[in-house]
């Protein structure tokens, strides 16, 4: 089945900071590729996506390229901000599943 | 236009007890998903329903029931309450079929306690 695995957290940076989150994902077919970031006491909010090999999905300075050879999407940004502090999961959704498959997020706490 | 919308927001319960949780979708979105979020887990797919049929069902016991309505707002039922039932339940809406290729909007779920 499928299956995402993410870096283990927590992250902690200081303000302005490069960011790296590792995801990697086991999947047949082939999937799309999505980043969710959730705030304390809200659901999941989609940060960005990727839908075919080499795709570049960007959104608020976050990026993530889909690795087909690698199989890896793995989220970056050059310079994070106290406002990132959140919880990222990675997520995969293929045709045949009807579903998402998510990894167990990664806590990032950016201090000033 | 209004979010995916839940309710109630909280919900304490005891064990054996019976839960309905509700979600509203988009204006426009047939489709509906619930996922159960474990604390410090990433969400489970339970159910989507697709103009009130069931269109995918994750590894949830029986206890687990859902249904969508005509105007595709939805339900999601669970029967003889266990703690390890005790999560927070998220709603996602999306067009038929596009969740796959732009991803689900979520609510901002209900969050279940079983004493």
């Amino acid at each position: 089945g499928n299956s995402v695995t993410q870096m283990e957290g927590p992250v902690t940076l200081s303000e302005e900071a490069f960011l790296t989150i590792n995801c990697t994902y086991t999947a047949t077919g082939y999937p799309s590729l999505f980043w969710y970031v959730q705030y304390p006491g809200e659901g999941l909010q989609l940060l960005l996506k990727a839908t075919k090999a080499d795709d570049k999905g960007s959104n608020k300075g976050f990026e993530a390229t889909y690795r087909k050879e690698t199989t890896s999407f793995h989220l970056e940004k050059g310079s994070v901000q106290v406002s990132d502090s959140a919880v990222y999961f990675c997520a995969l959704s293929d045709t045949n599943a009807g579903k998402s498959t998510f990894g167990d997020g990664t806590t990032l706490t950016v201090k000033p | 236009d209004a979010g995916v919308t839940q309710s109630p927001t909280h919900l304490i319960k005891t064990r054996g007890q019976q839960v309905t949780l509700r979600c509203s979708p988009i204006s426009g979105h047939k489709s509906v998903s619930w996922y159960q979020q474990v604390l410090g887990q990433g969400p489970q797919f339970i159910f989507q329903y697709y103009e009130k049929e069931e269109r995918g069902r994750g590894n949830f016991p029986d206890r687990f029931s859902a249904r969508q309505f005509p105007n595709y707002s939805s339900e999601l039922n669970v029967n003889a309450l266990l703690l390890g039932d005790s999560a927070l339940y998220l709603c996602a809406s999306s067009a038929a079929g596009t969740e796959v290729y732009y991803g689900y909007t979520f609510g901002s779920g209900t969050r279940l306690t079983v004493v």
